[in-house]
């Protein structure tokens, strides 16, 4: 069965630093997201992806992070300088023109 | 309350008796949705029910929607060691792309 992968699955890095979270969405899935989860918290919608242009983003989202879909399979998600609030799990998740949604295992980056 | 809101924040049962988790939410759906989550592990689905469905079974688990009270509950079945797990319920709106809001999820344990 087909699934959404993530790499890698635990980034440790320092405060300040870029990091790239990939992702490779399930093949002619066409909507592609990214959430994240803090420790002990509920998921929460970081950006929808479509049609190689940013559908909607949440407050969460700023001038730090950013999307790309680089070729016809990856899906990443930079964040420009990392703070210590950015340690979390990440989340990818593709769908079709359906509706459910499907995740990957996610990132868990931490930031010291 | 926020969308997608679950109750219990946690139940502790006994194998093979049901499990019920509750969720509410705030405004219009177009669909709700309820993953799971193993401990530190990604979101697994496990059913999909639209606005204008009532009642869905997927083997031992069943979901009722009451739009009408903006609520949904997830019934597990006879449940085993291997359910024990996060719960988590999920709106889609419309016109929002897609994206899902979640709930702060049901930690379930069964016991042996």
């Amino acid at each position: 069965e087909p699934e959404v992968t993530q790499t890698p699955s635990h980034q440790v890095t320092q405060m300040g630093q870029e990091v790239i979270l990939r992702c490779v969405p399930i093949s002619n899935h066409l909507y592609f997201y990214w959430y994240r989860q803090i420790l002990g918290q509920k998921v929460e919608f970081l950006v929808s992806f479509y049609n190689n242009e940013i559908s909607e983003k949440s407050e969460i989202f700023d001038d730090q992070f950013s999307v790309e879909r680089p070729d016809g399979s990856n899906f990443t998600l930079k964040i420009r300088s990392t703070k210590l609030e950015d340690s979390a799990m990440y989340f990818c998740a593709s769908k079709d023109l359906g509706d459910t949604q499907y995740f990957g295992p996610g990132t868990r980056l931490t930031v010291l | 309350s926020q969308q997608g809101e679950e109750d219990p924040q946690a139940l502790s049962i006994q194998e093979g008796e049901n499990a019920t988790m509750n969720c509410s939410y705030k405004t219009s759906i177009n669909n709700l949705q309820w993953y799971r989550q193993n401990s530190g592990r990604g979101l697994v689905h496990l059913i999909l029910i639209r606005s204008n469905e009532r009642e869905k079974h997927s083997g031992r688990l069943r979901v009722t929607l009451d739009t009408s009270k903006k609520s949904s509950s997830l019934l597990i079945t006879a449940s085993r060691a291997a359910d024990t797990a996060s719960y988590f319920c999920a709106t889609a709106v419309y016109n929002q792309g897609g994206k899902l809001i979640f709930g702060q999820g049901t930690e379930l344990s069964v016991k042996p």
